[in-house]
């Protein structure tokens, strides 16, 4: 079956620290790959997305890279923010027609000034 | 552009009574899905739809139903309450590629007492 592991939290960070979250995946065939963030109190927003091996999400300093070999999604971001205080989770849309977005557990991020 | 209302944002209900959680999208999306985000737990799938007349299982629909009578609305019921239905419920939808992501509804908070 299809399913998405995140990398367990909470990772509390300085601020201008770097930024891993793990995530692998297993599927059928080559899903497409994303990350999404959920600010306190929000819903979800995406962040970035990869749709094939070797492409390189990125977005607000975030970037990912699609790792076939890996089956990998590894979020990282050079240099965090407190405004980047969040839970991220990664997610996969399995490459079948008529399916939906599966989803990791969610990864909680805090960065402390 | 309203993107995905979801309606109401609060809900108190006691165990065994029904509701019906609204879910409307102004997008044209023909994909439409259900969560539940529980702490811990991430987002779990209780069903999707891939267009008008068209709805599916996800991996957690027991206790819940829905229908897709028109492209914009989703709407998700309750048939009776329990309190392990306590969570926050996300709509999302997407059009029928990946290429753009899903969008999430801002959710709906319910307490089953």
């Amino acid at each position: 079956g299809n399913s998405v592991t995140q990398m367990e939290g909470p990772v509390t960070l300085s601020e201008e620290a770097f930024l891993t979250i793990n995530c692998t995946y297993t599927a059928t065939g080559y899903p497409s790959l994303f990350w999404y963030v959920q600010y306190p109190g929000e819903g979800l927003q995406l962040l970035l997305k990869a749709t094939k091996a070797d492409d390189k999400g990125s977005n607000k300093g975030f970037e990912a890279t699609y790792r076939k070999e890996t089956t990998s999604f590894h979020l990282e971001k050079g240099s965090v923010q407190v405004s980047d205080s969040a839970v991220y989770f990664c997610a996969l849309l399995p490459r079948q027609a008529g399916t939906a977005l599966i989803f990791g557990k969610g990864t909680t991020l805090s960065v402390s000034s | 552009n309203a993107g995905v209302t979801q309606t109401p944002k609060f809900q108190v209900l006691k165990t065994g009574q029904s509701m019906t959680l609204q879910c409307a999208q102004d997008m044209n999306h023909e994909y439409m899905s259900w969560y539940r985000q529980d702490p811990g737990m991430g987002l779990r799938l209780i069903h999707y739809s891939v267009g008008a007349g068209i709805t599916d299982q996800g991996e957690v629909p027991n206790g819940y139903n829905v229908s897709r009578s028109t492209t914009e609305d989703f709407p998700l019921r309750l048939l009776s309450a329990a309190p392990s239905q306590t969570s926050v419920y996300f709509c999302a939808s997407s059009y029928s590629t990946d290429n753009y992501g899903y969008t999430f509804g801002s959710g709906t908070r319910l307490t089953v007492v």
